[in-house]
């Protein structure tokens, strides 16, 4: 089945980075956009960025320019978000999530990876 | 402080309907496709409504979706005691060379 498969939880010091995966699997890896989304404790959905698997094009959400890398591997079917300079307000669960369109990232997000927990903490 | 607008919270009793609204501008709603999520404690969003108001397989057509101009809706009849959830609705905004956005969220209680 259509599946995201994220990686374990992180904990990082202020300062540090941290880079997440998420694992595709049941469909046609590069035919859909890949988006990033969190949710810190008690808070709403925020969105940070978004790649193209066909190509590796990305759109990041302003606020995390200068700070998040997402990029892919074709041969892994798997996408990864790095977020550096970590500070106690990125503590969030990160979800990973598959645009519904095929060549468009405005879809609407069908398919959702289980999260990934990050507690930023000294 | 959310790109989209939505009240924070929502209550009705089973059997009863229900509407959440979402603001938004010309740049999102008034131009895109409107999408609401459903989220159950502790787990990841589940999409309910995608294409303004279109049902994903296995999502009840007790949920139903509408949008005019820059707002958008959901609405939920027969309440039922599962339904207790948040509830989230998104779009494409076009400005600042394109970027997903969110409203804050509306909680559903069942009384």
């Amino acid at each position: 089945q259509v599946q995201l498969v994220q990686s374990g939880p992180e904990v990082k010091k202020p300062g540090a980075s941290v880079k997440l995966a998420c694992q595709a699997s049941g469909y046609s890896f590069i035919s859909h956009y890949i988006h990033w989304v969190r949710q810190a404790p008690g808070r709403g959905l925020e969105w940070m960025g978004v790649i193209n698997p066909n190509g590796g094009t990305t759109g990041y959400e302003q606020k995390f320019q200068g700070r998040i890398t997402v990029t892919r591997d074709t041969s892994r079917s798997t996408v990864y978000m790095e977020l550096s300079s970590l500070r106690s307000d990125d503590t969030a669960v990160y979800y990973c999530a598959r645009d519904l369109s095929t060549g468009w990232p405005g879809g609407g997000l069908d398919v959702w990876g289980q999260g990934t927990t990050v507690i930023v903490s000294s | 402080q959310s790109v989209l607008t939505q009240p924070p919270s929502a209550s009705g009793t089973p059997g009863q309907r229900v509407t959440i609204s979402c603001s938004g501008n010309s740049s999102n709603i008034g131009s895109n496709s409107v999408y609401w999520y459903q989220q159950l404690p502790g787990t990841a969003p589940k999409l309910l409504i995608y294409r303004n108001n279109r049902r994903p397989s296995g999502v009840p057509d007790r949920f139903s979706g509408s949008k005019s101009g820059t707002a958008a809706s959901l609405a939920i009849s027969g309440l039922r005691s599962e339904d207790e959830a948040h509830y989230y609705c998104g779009a494409w905004d076009d400005s600042l060379s394109g970027r997903g956005v969110f409203g804050g969220g509306t909680k559903l209680t069942v009384l």
